[in-house]
C-alpha cells in the first residue's frame, strides 16, 4: 500500500498570512498515462471533504486561487496565499494511483 | 447541481448488517465511478470501496474485503453498500462519493453505529 504523510498535523495562521501543508508518498505517483494521481481536500468543520486540487494543480470548479499546489514524483505541497477565516478545517492528500486508495493523517489549519 | 442522498444507517449489534444507499442527481450517474469513504469518531478519512461505472468492476479496502460489498443500479441512479458481520471498528460517518478516483463530490453521509 502508498502511505502517505503530511507535515505539520496542525497549523495556526494569522489572517492574511501564507501557509504550506506538505504531503509525500512512499511511492511516486506519476502514471504512465503522464498525470500524477494526487488530490487535495478540505474538510471544513461539520461538512463533508471538498475537492481543492487534482492531479497535483489544477484547482477544481470554485475554488479561489489563493490555493495552488506543487510537486512531483513523491514530494508535494499544498500553498494558501493568504489565509482567510474560512480556510479552517483539516487538509487531506490522497492518492488514487493504485488500490487502495490511500489518505494522509490530515492538517488541521486553525486561525490565530 | 450535483446530489449525493445517503440513507440506511443507524445504531446495528456487533455481528448485524446493514445496508446503505446513495441517491444520486444532476449527473449521468451510469457514466462514473462511485465510491464509499469513511471517517470514525474524531479520526481522518479511510476509502471503503469504489465501483466502476460500466463494467461494474469492484475494489475493496482489505478492512472490509469479504464482509462490505457494493452495488449499483444505473436504472435507479443509486449506489449501495451492504455491510454484513459488523464490527466495533466499523462505526463512522460513511460518505457516498462521485468519483474512482477524482472526488468531486461527497455526500453529507450516514452514521453507523456498531455497539451492542
Amino acid at each position: 500500500d502508498i502511505v502517505m504523510t503530511q507535515t505539520p498535523l496542525s497549523l495556526s495562521v494569522n489572517p492574511g498570512q501564507p501557509a504550506s501543508i506538505s504531503c509525500k508518498s512512499s511511492e511516486s505517483l506519476l502514471h504512465s498515462d503522464g498525470k500524477t494521481y494526487l488530490y487535495w481536500y478540505l474538510q471544513k468543520p461539520g461538512q463533508p471533504p471538498q475537492l481543492l486540487l487534482y492531479e497535483v494543480s489544477s484547482r477544481f470548479s470554485g475554488v479561489p486561487d489563493r490555493f495552488s499546489g506543487s510537486g512531483s514524483g513523491t514530494d508535494f505541497t499544498l500553498k494558501i496565499s493568504r489565509v482567510e477565516a474560512e480556510d479552517v478545517g483539516v487538509y487531506y492528500c490522497l492518492q488514487s494511483l493504485q488500490f487502495p486508495r490511500t489518505f494522509g493523517p490530515g492538517t488541521k489549519v486553525d486561525i490565530k | 447541481e450535483v446530489q449525493l442522498l445517503e440513507s440506511g444507517g443507524g445504531l446495528v449489534q456487533p455481528g448485524g448488517s446493514l445496508r446503505l444507499s446513495c441517491a444520486a442527481s444532476g449527473f449521468t450517474f451510469g457514466s462514473y465511478a462511485m465510491t464509499w469513504v469513511r471517517q470514525g469518531p474524531g479520526k481522518g478519512l479511510e476509502w471503503v470501496s469504489t465501483i466502476y461505472d460500466t463494467t461494474h468492476k469492484t475494489a475493496y479496502a482489505d478492512s472490509v474485503k469479504g464482509r462490505f460489498t457494493i452495488s449499483r443500479d444505473n436504472s435507479k441512479n443509486t449506489l449501495y453498500l451492504q455491510m454484513n458481520s459488523l464490527r466495533a471498528e466499523d462505526t463512522a460517518v460513511y460518505y457516498c462519493v462521485k468519483g474512482g478516483w477524482r472526488y468531486d463530490n461527497w455526500g453529507r453521509g450516514t452514521l453507523v453505529t456498531v455497539s451492542s
